[in-house]
């Protein structure tokens, strides 16, 4: 699976969209780019995949460069129970086995009121 | 929710205890994980069980001992562990060989993961 680089922390402030960036320049074609993040103590949530159009889903949207190395996941309304350490993976779409998720440092996102 | 529930939620072991963590899900996926997440760093993938078999095994010492004994099961069996060891061990499950092109959450290879047992070893 191909590595991600995402920047250590970002704020924003509650009620404003939060745009965190992730840079995955080694992506193959088959991979898709997953964004989970985690709260503090808890298990990973996962948020939102996407190959190579842009989605949305009722928790974000993710935008994704034509030539896919690069994508920002964003938070239209950012509450303070979106603080969080948000995580970039890319993974293999789908295959026979389940295959290799290598995690990156992830961003850690802080609301502010 | 998650869907993939791990017991116990902590545990605490002494370095000569055996002990067990225990996974387990019901979505009919067929792959299951272990992830180790020590204090700000991120998951580290230890094993994974594709069809209940082990598929990869990220060099993990073998005080750490894997088993999937059925397709929703997964367990991870303790034995001498060091204090370096504490740690919150994570499980996910996900549904590998789904349909290409397909859309939404499991169109993928999305992983679920539980909430953890956060291990402590003295």
């Amino acid at each position: 699976d191909a590595k991600t680089t995402q920047p250590p922390s970002m704020d924003c402030a509650e009620g404003r969209a939060a745009n965190l960036p992730c840079n995955h320049s080694t992506i193959s074609g088959n991979e898709y780019v997953y964004w989970y993040r985690q709260i503090h103590s808890q298990g990973p949530q996962y948020i939102i995949h996407g190959l190579k159009n842009n989605e949305t889903n009722e928790m974000a949207s993710l935008i994704i460069t034509e030539d896919r190395k690069s994508s920002t996941l964003i938070l239209p309304h950012a509450t303070l129970r979106d603080t969080a350490v948000y995580y970039c993976i890319v993974r293999v779409a789908y295959n026979t086995n389940a295959g290799k998720s290598t995690f990156g440092d992830g961003t850690t996102l802080t609301v502010k009121p | 929710d998650t869907e993939v529930t791990q017991t116990p939620k902590h545990l605490v072991m002494g370095m000569t205890n055996k002990k067990s963590l225990k996974c387990e899900q019901h979505m009919g996926h067929r792959a299951m994980y272990w992830y180790k997440q020590k204090a700000k760093k991120p998951p580290e993938l230890m094993f994974v069980y594709s069809y209940e078999k082990l598929s990869i095994n990220e060099s993990v010492p073998s005080r750490f001992s894997p088993e999937c004994p059925n397709s929703s099961l997964l367990n991870l069996h303790l034995h001498a562990l060091q204090p370096e060891d504490s740690a919150l061990y994570l499980c996910a499950s996900s549904s590998p060989g789904l349909r290409q092109g397909a859309r939404g959450p499991d169109s993928g290879n999305t992983i679920y993961f539980g909430e953890g047992s956060w291990l402590t070893v003295v």
